[in-house]
């Protein structure tokens, strides 16, 4: 059973531009969850999605935003980037997104804004 | 806000020995837990998890312990590996939303 995939695996990108990740669950999960991960502030939450609606939202800013396909596959968007958006960014599914269920985590998103 | 830390940020043990690695947690409502490890470039893999009607759960030279009184879990790992190397995490389920992760604990293994 293949894991969860990521892509891109690495993404330079400057101050102001936008950038869209790309995160493919494990077959038959239908819950999706991203996080940030920085030195300085460990794994923060960002979102879940589950059956294409966004279920849970960490607290950031608007500028970060997602959805979810029919399919389950999920993208993660960030616009006008600022230089403390450069992160790891990682992507985890689980079967229902409920109580009790473990993180099946993605190798993540290496993103630097310059 | 919710939180769940570690004790202390580095651990550097000698190849053989037993290592354990804590986390403490403040959110009552937390009924789930999860050890990751995260080795250089990779994501968080999965090491063992605990519910909260247990205190004890034991895996592949792996023991998770769950203090509810004092919300305090540590992870302890039998006859270290250099294998073992890497940052592990703790990481709670915040009314069953989201997972609240500790900020690591980095692992070094001497020889």
């Amino acid at each position: 059973k293949a894991g969860v995939t990521q892509t891109p695996r690495y993404l330079i990108k400057t101050r102001g531009q936008q950038v869209t990740l790309s995160c493919s669950p494990i077959s038959g999960h239908r819950s999706v969850s991203w996080y940030q991960q920085t030195p300085g502030q460990g794994l923060q939450f960002l979102f879940e999605y589950f059956s294409e609606t966004q279920r849970n939202k960490g607290n950031f800013p608007g500028r970060f935003s997602g959805r979810q396909f029919s399919n389950s596959r999920s993208e993660m968007n960030v616009s006008t980037l600022e230089l403390g958006d450069s992160a790891l960014y990682l992507c985890a599914s689980r079967g229902t997104g409920g109580r009790n269920e473990k993180l099946f985590f993605g190798s993540g998103t290496q993103l630097s804004v310059l | 806000g919710e939180s769940v830390g570690l004790h202390l940020p580095t651990l550097s043990v000698q190849e053989g020995d037993n290592s354990i690695i804590n986390c403490a947690y403040s959110n009552s409502a937390s009924d789930y837990f999860i050890w990751y490890k995260q080795e250089s470039g990779k994501g968080p893999q999965f090491i063992i998890d605990i519910r909260s009607n247990m205190d004890k759960r034991q895996g592949q030279r792996v023991t998770v312990l769950l203090n509810k009184t004092v919300k305090h879990l540590s992870l302890q790992i039998a006859a270290t590996q250099p294998g073992d190397s890497a940052v592990y995490f703790c990481a709670g389920d915040y009314y069953g939303q989201n997972f609240v992760f500790g900020p690591g604990t980095r692992l070094s293994v001497l020889p």
